[in-house]
């Protein structure tokens, strides 16, 4: 797996767009960026994935860098409920033999 | 969606007993499962690679006679921490990969706090 670096946390207001940043310089071509978060006391959360193209669903937006070096996840308004240390992460799609290995990850606080 | 079960959610024991954990995955069947530990404060620590019907591979400095890794059926892992001691201590994690996904994502089961006296 791709090595990835992030923030070690970050706040922000109820309410407003949470945009966490993540470096992974050393992505191959067939490695796919996904977040994962993890609620205090709890197993991470799949959160949102690509390849290439910006992503979106319910949860999140993806957005990958023309160069595939770095992404960022955005929250689009973010609630309380969304403070957890959040995982980006890189992996072969059909990886399901392949182990994954966490970062650091990002604790984001939201903050009333 | 797919759901990855652990049980139990929690387990004190004294230090010197064995403690097994089981994680499931209820509606897929799994050939590989993930175990990781994570320390109060840090990141998830992949442990060991559970394969069904072979021997586990283990993540360097990880004991393999210390923590005991089955996974007899396509739908079971266990985590045996045998002798287990308060160092021990830790919320245990693992996580499994639906054959087949077209979405390749891990779904992890909800952790064990394993709490060592």
């Amino acid at each position: 797996d791709a090595k990835t670096t992030q923030p070690t946390s970050m706040d922000c207001a109820e309410g407003r767009a949470a945009n966490l940043p993540c470096n992974h310089s050393t992505i191959s071509g067939n490695e796919y960026v996904y977040w994962y978060r993890q609620i205090h006391s709890q197993g991470p959360q799949y959160i949102i994935h690509g390849l290439k193209n910006n992503e979106t669903n319910e949860m999140a937006s993806l957005i990958i860098t023309e160069d595939r070096k770095s992404s960022t996840l955005i929250l689009p308004h973010a609630t309380l409920r969304d403070t957890a240390v959040y995982y980006c992460i890189v992996r072969v799609l059909s990886g399901g033999y392949q182990k994954v290995t966490f970062g650091t990850g990002t604790k984001l606080q939201v903050i009333p | 969606g797919a759901v990855v079960s652990q049980h139990p959610s929690w387990v004190i024991c004294k230090s010197g007993t064995s403690v097994k954990i089981e994680c499931r995955s209820l509606d897929f069947q799994a050939t590989t499962m993930f175990w990781y530990r994570q320390f109060p404060k840090q990141s998830l620590m992949l442990m060991a690679t559970s394969n069904e019907g072979s021997k586990a591979t283990y993540e360097q400095g990880v004991e393999k006679d210390k923590f005991l890794i089955n996974h007899a059926s396509l739908t079971l892992s266990t985590l045996t921490v045998t002798s287990a001691h308060p160092e021990d201590s830790s919320f245990y994690i693992c996580s499994a990969h639906p054959p087949g996904g077209s979405t390749g994502e891990l779904f992890f089961g909800e952790g064990s706090r394993l709490t060592v006296l």
